[in-house]
């Protein structure tokens, strides 16, 4: 089984702020997905990252994959409260066939106005 | 309509009922999958379809009953619950290959009384 450890569970911050998640994992992905959920909705994919080392830029958000290919972070630069919600990491696996991911916890942050 | 959709967006039934969730994606993708998502725990994958076709059943308990009746649809029967299945039911279509991401659909609440 292939898990995926998202880090910090919670996160607080007042607008204005910068803050990092984490994705970390013993296993190797060929792919890493991020994924925001909104309340009462389902997630929403962000970004994938494919290449070892990978740097990819959504207006605010920064997210990089490892160089190993096993962690991955997302960087968000000035956060505002629209950027509230829960944060999904999803890894696909080397070993697997198919389209089947591998999720992690989530982040939930939340950004006070 | 574009996108997945899932019916009813909440459900709330006794023990004893039958109920069915309704997916229905127009995406032109070939494979579905049900998701269980409860509080403080990672999406747990359910079943997969890929080309009508249950290609995985993750040990999901026999009151879920899945049903694939073409690429577009997708059914989870449900009998004889348990309060403990209460959680976010989600639904998701992709197309085939892990890279491309899945959509998801707004989810069903359900609530077992």
């Amino acid at each position: 089984t292939q898990l995926l450890e998202q880090s910090p569970q919670f996160l607080s911050i007042q607008e204005g702020e910068n803050l990092t998640v984490y994705c970390n994992s013993s296993s190797v992905f060929s792919s890493l997905q991020w994924y925001r959920q909104e309340p009462g909705e389902g997630p929403v994919l962000l970004v994938t990252v494919v290449t070892g080392g990978e740097v990819k830029k959504l207006k605010r958000l920064t997210f990089q994959f490892g160089d190993a290919r096993k962690d991955s972070s997302l960087h968000i630069t000035a956060a505002q409260p629209g950027d509230t919600g829960l944060y999904l990491c999803a890894g696909a696996g080397r070993e697997t066939s198919g389209s089947r991911l591998t999720f992690g916890e989530g982040t939930q942050l939340t950004v006070n106005p | 309509e574009t996108g997945v959709t899932q019916t009813p967006r909440h459900l709330v039934m006794g023990m004893t009922n039958k109920k069915s969730l309704k997916c229905e994606q127009h995406l032109g993708h070939n494979a579905m999958y049900w998701y269980k998502q409860s509080a403080k725990k990672p999406l747990e994958l359910m079943f997969v379809y890929s080309l009508e076709e249950r290609v995985e059943n993750n040990s999901v308990p026999s009151r879920f009953s899945p049903e694939c009746p073409n690429s577009s649809h997708l059914f989870l029967h449900l009998h004889t619950l348990q309060p403990e299945d209460s959680a976010l039911y989600l639904c998701a279509s992709s197309q085939g290959q892990q890279l491309y991401g899945y959509t998801f659909g707004s989810g069903t609440r359900l609530t077992v009384v």
